[in-house]
C-alpha cells in the first residue's frame, strides 16, 4: 500500500528563516510526486509535479527536490503570506489516484 | 479562465438524510476527481469520472456515488448520512486525468452532518 509521511507536522518560522519540509514515500513505482499548497477553507493550490530523482523545480521562494525515497520543500527567506498547509501526493505508476500526506502547516511570523 | 466551482460551499444535515454536491470543472477540463478531507485522515480519493464514466474509484462505502454530465459537471451524492460523514469534500479537475495532467482543486463544500 501506498505510503506517505510528512514532517514536520508543524513549524513556526521567523520571517526571512529559511526551512525545508520533508515528505518521504512508498509506493510501488512512481509516476508523480505533487505538492500543494492549502490556505485555511480553501482547497489545494498546485505547486509543482516532480517525475524523477534528480528532478527539482522551483516558483519564487520555493523549490522541490526529489530522490528515490523523498522530496523537500524548501521555503527561502519566507514571508508570512507563505503560512499555509503543504501537502504532498505521490501517483504510482499502475493507478490513477493520488495518496496523500497529512501535510504540514507553515506559520511565519512577521 | 473560470476556475472549478462547487455548490454549496456550505451544508447541514442530519443523519440519515442524504446530500448532493456539485462540481463545475474548468472549462475544457474532462476529468473529475472528488476528495473527502477530515482532519484525522487527511485527504482521501472517493473517485474520478472521465467522459461520463467513472475510471477509477477509491475505497468508500456504496453510500457515496456520483456521475459526471456530457457538459463535464459532477454530481457526488451521499446516502444515509452518518455524523463521520462531516468533511470538506472537494473536487479536482484535469484535461485528461490526474495519470497524465494537473489536477486543480475547488474550494470544496464543508459538510456537517448533526
Amino acid at each position: 500500500e501506498d505510503q506517505v509521511t510528512q514532517s514536520p507536522e508543524a513549524l513556526r518560522l521567523q520571517e526571512g528563516e529559511s526551512s525545508s519540509l520533508n515528505c518521504s514515500y512508498t509506493v510501488s513505482g512512481l509516476r508523480g510526486l505533487f505538492w500543494y499548497r492549502q490556505d485555511p477553507g480553501k482547497g489545494p493550490e498546485f505547486l509543482f509535479t516532480l517525475y524523477s530523482a534528480g528532478e527539482e523545480k522551483e516558483k519564487e521562494r520555493l523549490k522541490a527536490t526529489l530522490t528515490k525515497k523523498e522530496s523537500f520543500l524548501h521555503i527561502t527567506a519566507p514571508k508570512p503570506e507563505d503560512s499555509a498547509t503543504y501537502l504532498c501526493a505521490v501517483q504510482p505508476s499502475n493507478d490513477y489516484k493520488l495518496s496523500f500526506g497529512a501535510g504540514t502547516t507553515v506559520t511565519v511570523r512577521a | 479562465k473560470a476556475g472549478v466551482t462547487q455548490t454549496p460551499r456550505y451544508l447541514i444535515k442530519t443523519r440519515g438524510q442524504q446530500v448532493t454536491l456539485s462540481c463545475s470543472p474548468i472549462s475544457g477540463h474532462r476529468s473529475v476527481s472528488w476528495y473527502q478531507q477530515t482532519p484525522g485522515q487527511g485527504l482521501q480519493f472517493l473517485f474520478e469520472y472521465f467522459s461520463e464514466t467513472q475510471r477509477n474509484k477509491g475505497n468508500f462505502p456504496g453510500r457515496f456515488s456520483g456521475r459526471q454530465f456530457s457538459n463535464s459537471r459532477s454530481e457526488m451524492n451521499v446516502s444515509t448520512l452518518e455524523l463521520g460523514d462531516s468533511a470538506l469534500y472537494l473536487c479536482a479537475s484535469s484535461r485528461t486525468g490526474p495519470s497524465t495532467d494537473t489536477q486543480y482543486f475547488g474550494p470544496g463544500t464543508r459538510l456537517t452532518v448533526l
